[in-house]
């Protein structure tokens, strides 16, 4: 069935450093993606989206790039913080009020 | 900023009890989510319910799962006979309207022993 999914589950990055976490998707019906970082004993909490009609979207540190020729989804983090680390989930969405589907989740630590 | 609130924020049941998890969405929002997250795996998807009526539910939300918006405010997930596998963190989630963006509970730990 359709299924967002990551390359790498974990990533270790040095403070300071830019990081790039990946993720695939096989939905070609989906049209909204969405960054999302989760901290311990937290939920999900919003990083950064984009719509399918986009291949970029830069917010306050962090870029998404989109390439749908190959379903394809980029969470970059300029300078990485010790705040940093946790758990990032990519999701998508179809069009309409289907419900989002969470890709598994790479853990992000940032090494001091 | 608004925030979607959770109750509790964790819970211990025996198995076979019935557990009822509470939301407060945020206020003008009209869509509402139930999704859940097992210990080191992903958050899946349960159940999606809007204008009062279930939307969208996942073969996960069997029988034993229901909704309700009881008062308009709150928007409860209830496990009828609570079984081991459902432990897990439960997560609520709205949304104003289909374009935006969805806001997370911090979730309830819901541990069945």
């Amino acid at each position: 069935g359709e299924s967002v999914g990551l390359h790498l589950p974990t990533l270790s990055v040095q403070e300071g450093d830019n990081s790039i976490i990946n993720c695939a998707y096989s939905n070609s019906a989906s049209d909204y993606f969405i960054w999302y970082k989760q901290e311990s004993g937290k939920g999900p909490q919003f990083i950064i989206d984009i719509r399918s009609n986009m291949d970029k979207r830069q917010g306050q540190r962090v870029t998404v790039l989109l390439n749908k020729t190959v379903k394809h989804l980029s969470l970059q983090i300029a300078a990485t913080q010790p705040g940093d680390s946790a758990v990032y989930f990519c999701a998508e969405r179809a069009a309409g009020n289907t419900p989002l589907v969470f890709g598994k989740g790479t853990r992000l630590s940032v090494i001091a | 900023e608004p925030e979607v609130t959770q109750t509790p924020s964790h819970q211990v049941t025996q198995m076979g009890q019935e557990v009822i998890l509470r939301c407060v969405p945020i206020s003008n929002h009209l869509y509402f989510y139930w999704y859940r997250q097992i210990l080191g795996q992903k958050v899946e998807f349960l159940v999606s319910f809007y204008n009062n009526e279930i939307s969208e539910k996942s073969e996960i939300f069997d029988d034993q799962f229901s909704v309700e918006r009881p008062d308009g405010s709150n928007f409860t997930l209830k496990i009828r006979s609570t079984k081991l596998e459902d432990s897990a963190m439960y997560f609520c989630a709205s949304r104003a309207g289909q374009g935006d963006g969805y806001t997370f509970g911090s979730g309830t730990r819901l541990t069945v022993v």
